[in-house]
């Protein structure tokens, strides 16, 4: 695609339940990322895969939080029982490979709202 | 850990003023530097970026010089529009592929 595009491009659920966020990048971005972003503040790092592994998981807050990628493109994002706290939009970035002075080229964003 | 740390908005400005938004960094070994934005209704993109000390980066009337020796990559323009009325983050990214945001700066510019 053009673009890194992101669905859904909003989402609210009740407290508790289980919810799926998808992250398509460019076409053959090797590096792709997951940010967290809430109001007022810059985009909070998460998880990034180099391929189809995850290169550095250290910024997931806890084991609700789980992330794929196993095809190499497409990336799904997994967040089990949804708490309040969890309402952010959620950024997903690819660049062309993770080299130190590669750009980033994000989504729209996924805004997640728990009720 | 790496950081940024960007100055605190908001910033409003008279068109035609000069602009400084000031951002600094801790980060172990040779980071590259960024400047993103996000204009209203879109999503974030790149602005300039500078990959080693003293590079400039710059984009659209916009500079940032890479400052080893101050650990610093301070955003400038000589004279802004309303159409750059935006939010600007500051960001690192290491030699893991890693990068860090500041927390953002809101610039309003007023005709």
């Amino acid at each position: 695609g053009a673009g890194v595009s992101q669905t859904p491009s909003n989402k609210v659920t009740e407290k508790g339940k289980y919810v799926e966020l998808r992250c398509d990048p460019i076409s053959g971005h090797t590096a792709l990322y997951w940010y967290r972003q809430s109001l007022g503040q810059g985009p909070e790092f998460l998880i990034y895969f180099q391929g189809t592994g995850a290169a550095d998981d250290s910024g997931l807050p806890n084991d609700r939080f789980f992330a794929v990628r196993p095809e190499g493109s497409v990336s799904t994002l997994k967040i089990q029982r949804t708490e309040r706290g969890d309402s952010a939009v959620y950024l997903c970035a690819s660049s062309l490979n993770p080299g130190t002075g590669e750009k980033l080229f994000f989504g729209s964003g996924t805004q997640l709202s728990v009720l | 850990g790496n950081s940024v740390t960007q100055m605190e908005g908001p910033v409003t400005l008279s068109e035609e003023a000069f602009l400084t938004i000031n951002c600094t960094y801790t980060a172990t070994g040779y980071p590259s530097l960024f400047w993103y934005v996000q204009y209203p209704g879109e999503g974030l993109q790149l602005l300039l970026k500078a990959t080693k000390a003293d590079d400039k980066g710059s984009n659209k009337g916009f500079e940032a010089t890479y400052r080893k020796e101050t650990t610093s990559f301070h955003l400038e323009k000589g004279s802004v529009q309303v159409s750059d009325s935006a939010v600007y983050f500051c960001a690192l990214r290491d030699n893991a592929g890693k990068s860090t945001f500041g927390d953002g700066t809101t610039l309003t510019v007023k005709p």
